[in-house]
């Protein structure tokens, strides 16, 4: 059973369009996250949510825009790509109270933009 | 704000031998360690983590860190390098719950094993 599942697992698509990425995680956090992994695979946060509420956003475009439905889904659109949106990237969740801290990532979603 | 160094971008040992990977953080709060394992187009997997108590924490496949306050670090190691362990380690810190677990990441360091 997969706990944190993002799809599609890969992406190309031409500059211009707009684009969705979809996750879901099954593990009852209230804490959803969207990292990038650029080229040389440093993750940078973009966004997070906790219980459908945005409470982090990086200094992202606004053609990134995520949607929160319930708190187990954190979907991301892309609005008008760019080269430069050509990266991994990596959806989390985490549990804010109690011990188990860590982050939970899915598998990763590669778009390529061309 | 906390932020993360993870000395060495490529380590190469060779089979068996020690493997040693830095990671020194910045952090205003008691921060909350992890490290996270990443295989070829996967995911990030967690191998270790410290919150609180005792500071050598084990983690899977035989790594272990030991968080060291006063030199601000969280080193990896394991004791004898295995071929499967090649593959990005990413160190991270978080504030933990007062932050709403913000994690933040080192930019890695790629294992390489030589049989």
């Amino acid at each position: 059973d997969t706990a944190v599942s993002q799809t599609p697992k890969y992406l190309v698509t031409q500059m211009g369009n707009d684009k969705s990425i979809k996750c879901e995680q099954n593990l009852g956090h209230d804490t959803m996250y969207w990292y990038k992994q650029d080229s040389k695979k440093f993750l940078k946060i973009m966004f997070s949510y906790n219980n459908k509420e945005l409470i982090i956003n990086e200094t992202v475009p606004n053609r990134f825009s995520p949607k929160s439905p319930d708190k187990a889904h954190l979907n991301l659109h892309i609005n008008s790509l760019e080269l430069g949106d050509s990266a991994v990237y990596f959806c989390a969740s985490s549990q804010v109270t109690g011990m188990n801290t860590e982050a939970f990532f899915g598998q990763g979603t590669r778009l390529t933009v061309v | 704000a906390q932020s993360v160094t993870q000395l060495g971008s490529h380590v190469s040992v060779s089979e068996g031998a020690l493997v040693l990977l830095r990671c020194n953080y910045s952090s205003s709060v008691p921060p909350y360690l992890f490290w996270y394992v990443q295989y070829p187009n996967q995911g990030l997997q967690l191998l270790l983590k410290y919150t609180t108590g005792a500071t050598l924490v084990k983690g899977i496949n035989g790594f272990e860190a030991e968080f060291k306050k006063s030199e601000t670090s969280f080193h990896l190691t394991k004791p004898s390098a295995h071929m499967s362990d090649a593959a990005e380690y990413f160190c991270a810190v978080s504030e933990g719950p007062a932050g709403f677990n913000k994690f933040y990441f080192g930019s890695g360091t790629k294992l390489n094993v030589k049989p």
